[in-house]
């Protein structure tokens, strides 16, 4: 498809478990990120990508959170031992090459983790 | 440090009526950008407007306006004439020149009645 694709959806998990989130982004995008978003709490910066390098972890809540990005396109978000806590939509977002654009995020729909 | 806050948790108007989200930003750097965004109630981020520190030209789209004022470092935005299909959460965000990493606000809800 043309535009940022996450998957699952929808995630329910127990606690205790991990889980992993994908998110597939634009052609050609070599800026990646993950944000995090819970209720009533805005967009919450998890990391970003340049490529297939991460030069900015610094959102990362805990070393429970990790994520990784392979061929310069698709990211996994890798969450252990998941707490209830860790309960929102995770959203993931794309964009073009600094320098080339405005800098816009273009965000796919999110996955809903729920943990019980 | 740089920081955006949206005072206005959630806004509810009457279809026709005009209505103005707040948007305050701080930020020590000279180069910046600021955002919006807008998330319907199927969830995706939609772009609006950009805007860059060097242009405060206030900016008209349609029922849609933007007013930037670096003197009270706000960027408020104005939806005239509001429909129900403006409700949305939007969000405003401000990226400095020397981050590659938007800091958003906590969002502001829209709800429009007929």
């Amino acid at each position: 498809g043309a535009g940022v694709s996450q998957s699952p959806s929808n995630k329910v998990t127990e606690k205790g478990k991990d889980v992993e989130l994908r998110c597939d982004p634009i052609s050609g995008h070599t800026a990646l990120y993950w944000y995090r978003q819970s209720l009533g709490q805005g967009l919450e910066f998890l990391i970003y990508f340049q490529g297939n390098s991460a030069p900015d972890k610094s959102g990362l809540p805990s070393d429970r959170f990790s994520a990784e990005r392979t061929g310069g396109s698709v990211s996994t978000l890798t969450i252990q031992r998941t707490q209830q806590e860790d309960s929102a939509v995770y959203l993931c977002a794309s964009s073009e090459p600094w320098g080339a654009n405005t800098g816009e995020l273009f965000f796919g729909e999110g996955s809903r983790l729920t943990v019980l | 440090a740089q920081k955006v806050t949206q005072a206005q948790t959630e806004i509810s108007v009457v279809e026709k009526e005009d209505v103005t989200l707040d948007c305050v930003y701080e930020t020590r750097d000279t180069t910046y950008y600021l955002f919006w965004y807008k998330q319907p109630p199927s969830g995706e981020l939609v772009f609006l407007i950009r805007r860059n520190s060097f242009d405060e030209q206030n900016e008209i789209s349609g029922r849609y306006s933007w007013n930037f004022q670096k003197s009270t470092s706000s960027f408020n935005f104005t939806i005239t004439a509001s429909q129900v299909v403006d409700s949305a959460v939007y969000f405003c965000a401000l990226r400095t020149g020397g981050s590659y990493i938007p800091t958003f606000g906590r969002g502001t809800s829209l709800i429009v009645h007929p």
